[in-house]
């Protein structure tokens, strides 16, 4: 199984949104609904941000959100603010139990 | 509240085996979840080891063959990791993580420790 494509960065103004995509295939992202997206800060461990594509754990603020069209998820983070900067991994079930991680974009809040 | 703890050796070397433990506190290890194994090389991305489900069933990625082993000490409410045969390439942070597998996610994360391998 190949890692899933994501943009090595994306950058936007605080208040303004970015979205970050994350390409795969029909044996992982476009085949199950199972898609989910971490935000990692530096020398800290990851943190669940989305999980089945679109769904928020309690407490992360729906400045986030997620979708998916075929192959290709995304995550959208409106209203952009400095402690959103970090680098963002999505994952999805690739079937068998097996799963994937994306190669990770690094935001930026200009 | 729930919390995860890697502890193993920060240095392996060459074809030795990796050992790490994943102590769980806060929350029983055999009520209900599955756990994981997660890595990360220095300056990369995140790289999916394996999962041990509640059943006592283990999966683990296939790019590891058969070097990976994973276990749960339910007297000590922890789960362990052992990969053999390691290269430089299996220099890493390694992360532990709850696993609802129910939705499929890493919702949970221990702090990571970095295991180095080198002579």
């Amino acid at each position: 199984q190949s890692a899933l494509t994501q943009p090595p960065s994306a950058s936007g103004s605080p208040g303004q949104s970015v979205t970050i995509s994350c390409t795969g295939t029909s044996s992982d992202v476009g085949g199950y609904n199972f898609v989910t997206w971490y935000q990692q800060h530096p020398g800290k461990a990851p943190k669940l941000m989305i999980y089945e594509v679109s769904e928020r754990p309690s407490g992360v603020p729906d400045r986030f959100s997620g979708s998916k069209s075929g192959n290709t998820a995304s995550l959208t983070v409106s209203g952009l603010q400095a402690e959103d900067e970090a680098d963002y991994y999505c994952s999805s079930y690739a079937g068998s139990n097996n799963y994937v991680f994306g190669t990770g974009t690094k935001v930026t809040v200009l | 509240q729930v919390q995860l703890q890697e502890s193993g050796p920060g240095l392996v070397k060459p074809s030795e085996t990796l050992s790490l433990t994943c102590a769980v506190s806060g929350y029983s290890i055999t009520s209900g979840y599955s756990w994981a194994w997660i890595r990360q090389p220095p300056g990369k991305g995140l790289e999916w080891i394996g999962s041990i489900y509640h059943s006592g069933s283990t999966y683990h990625n296939p790019s590891l063959k058969s070097r990976v082993t994973m276990s749960v000490d339910t007297s000590k409410n922890q789960f362990s990791l052992r990969l053999t045969s390691v290269t430089a390439a299996d220099t890493a942070v390694y992360y532990c993580a709850r696993h609802p597998t129910v939705n499929p996610s890493f919702d949970l994360w221990g702090q990571g420790t970095l295991v180095t391998v080198s002579s």
